[in-house]
């Protein structure tokens, strides 16, 4: 298996509360992106990495930011959580044309 | 920017053929397809470049139209073991990030 790793799994936080989700890799993996999943959305991208400190936006970036100061930590951070930010949500690590292995998840609930 | 799968859901008796179709609006780089089970997370079953190189597992096929825009995966014999819900990821040229379709659900019944 792919070594990667997101912490937590699971997370019951507050409304206008900040959270960070962490995805740890020791593939050495160029790539890491965050999806959230949801019924009916698939697999939306939020943010992606293409290097160290090079961040970029995906489809669904409001109220999310990243950052990955090291090649194996890309962090996802929800400024101040909201209700419709509760879902699934994947991290993903790739090489150069290659596939992507997903780490397990994390279920978060916004309340 | 999603690429559009169909159909959204399949039911197959066991040992039926499928296929599962992804298209999109832009000029594509690469086509991936992902199977998830419910509860876990996507996994990998192939990948096609622009240029024909192709690298995924032995039993899965698909085809890569480039000048379309699509790819379609083609499941043969279908097993039990094949439910789930695939999801086809793309690649834009001059864009290294993957965006995937809403995914398409695949029953597979005794």
């Amino acid at each position: 298996d792919a070594g990667i790793t997101q912490s937590p799994r699971h997370k019951v936080t507050e409304t206008g509360t900040p959270v960070t989700l962490r995805c740890h890799q020791t593939e050495n993996h160029r790539y890491m992106y965050w999806y959230r999943q949801d019924p009916g959305h698939g697999l939306r991208l939020i943010h992606y990495s293409y290097g160290v400190k090079d961040t970029d936006k995906g489809e669904v970036s409001d109220g999310y930011s990243v950052s990955r100061s090291k090649t194996e930590d890309f962090l996802l951070t929800l400024e101040s959580a909201t209700s419709s930010q509760t879902s699934v949500y994947f991290c993903a690590i790739a090489g150069i044309n290659t596939e992507a292995f997903f780490g397990q998840g994390t279920r978060l609930t916004v309340v | 920017q999603q690429p559009v799968q169909s159909p959204q859901a399949v039911i197959l008796r066991e040992g039926e053929d499928a296929v599962i179709n992804c298209s999109s609006s832009k000029a594509l780089y690469s086509v991936h397809w992902y199977r998830q089970k419910h509860g876990e997370a996507p996994v990998f079953l192939m990948i096609l470049l622009k240029g024909g190189e192709q690298k995924g597992h032995e039993k899965i096929s698909a085809s890569f139209n480039e000048k379309k825009q699509q790819s379609s995966l083609y499941l043969t014999a279908s097993q039990l073991s094949y439910s789930g819900t695939y999801f086809c990821g793309t690649e834009f040229e001059g864009a290294q990030k993957l965006v995937f379709g809403q995914g398409t659900r695949l029953t597979i019944n005794p």
